[in-house]
């Protein structure tokens, strides 16, 4: 079974322009979530889907950060226009239930130069 | 609110050692769950183990153990006979109540001697 994956990898990009982030959770998980960890700092949640629905976006920075779960398969974060202090490794987690054990991807490592 | 302190920048257990890496959390919910995920420097993020509030024993996988004190509010991770293969980042997380977002410490970073 696959697990989460993400991408890019890396994206490196300069103040003011455009990121799109991709997420495909685990084949038949529900729930989504974003996070982010900015160097030398805690792992901190953005948001939960459940399928195509917002479930909590409590941790999203600001209004420069839009994430989608158009047809409750993959995600989107975008983040539009970037600024210097959004860089950090953006990590995506999907589990099948409420309460269960949250599966990582690899992280897209964003710097914003 | 939930919190989750790890006290232990870093550690250095030498290769074939046991070594336990400290995790306390804070939560006021009575039925809430506890992880480590293990983050070499790959960079991505790996479940190792996992300890449900109302589990009487400690949970183990493998050569992960959590060692789980209710009462003291820790949830430290006992990994025996250290390899090489387990020198990362380890990070202790806390999911409670109604919340489905997991709550992550400031992570250990381990180095296994050889």
């Amino acid at each position: 079974e696959a697990g989460v994956t993400q991408f890019p990898s890396h994206s490196v990009i300069e103040k003011g322009q455009t990121v799109t982030l991709r997420c495909d959770p685990i084949s038949g998980h529900d729930n989504l979530y974003w996070y982010r960890r900015v160097m030398g700092k805690e792992i901190k949640f953005l948001l939960h889907f459940v399928k195509e629905s917002k479930q909590d976006e409590s941790g999203m920075p600001n209004n420069r950060f839009l994430a989608e779960r158009t047809g409750g398969t993959y995600s989107t974060l975008k983040v539009q226009p970037a600024e210097l202090e959004d860089s950090g490794v953006y990590f995506c987690a999907s589990s099948q239930d409420f309460g269960n054990t949250q599966y990582f991807g690899p992280g897209t490592r964003l710097t914003v130069l | 609110a939930q919190k989750i302190t790890q006290t232990q920048p870093g550690m250095f257990v030498q290769e074939k050692e046991a070594v336990t890496l400290d995790c306390t959390y804070d939560t006021s919910d009575q039925s809430y769950g506890l992880f480590w995920y293990k983050q070499p420097s790959s960079g991505e993020m790996i479940f190792l183990i996992y300890q449900g509030s109302y589990d009487e024993q400690n949970a183990t996988e493998g050569r992960y153990s959590l060692n789980f004190q209710k009462a003291r509010k820790s949830a430290n991770l006992v990994i025996s006979a250290s390899q090489l293969g387990d020198s990362a980042m380890y990070f202790c997380a806390i999911i409670s109540g109604g919340y489905q977002k997991v709550t992550f410490g400031i992570g250990t970073k381990l180095q296994v001697i050889p």
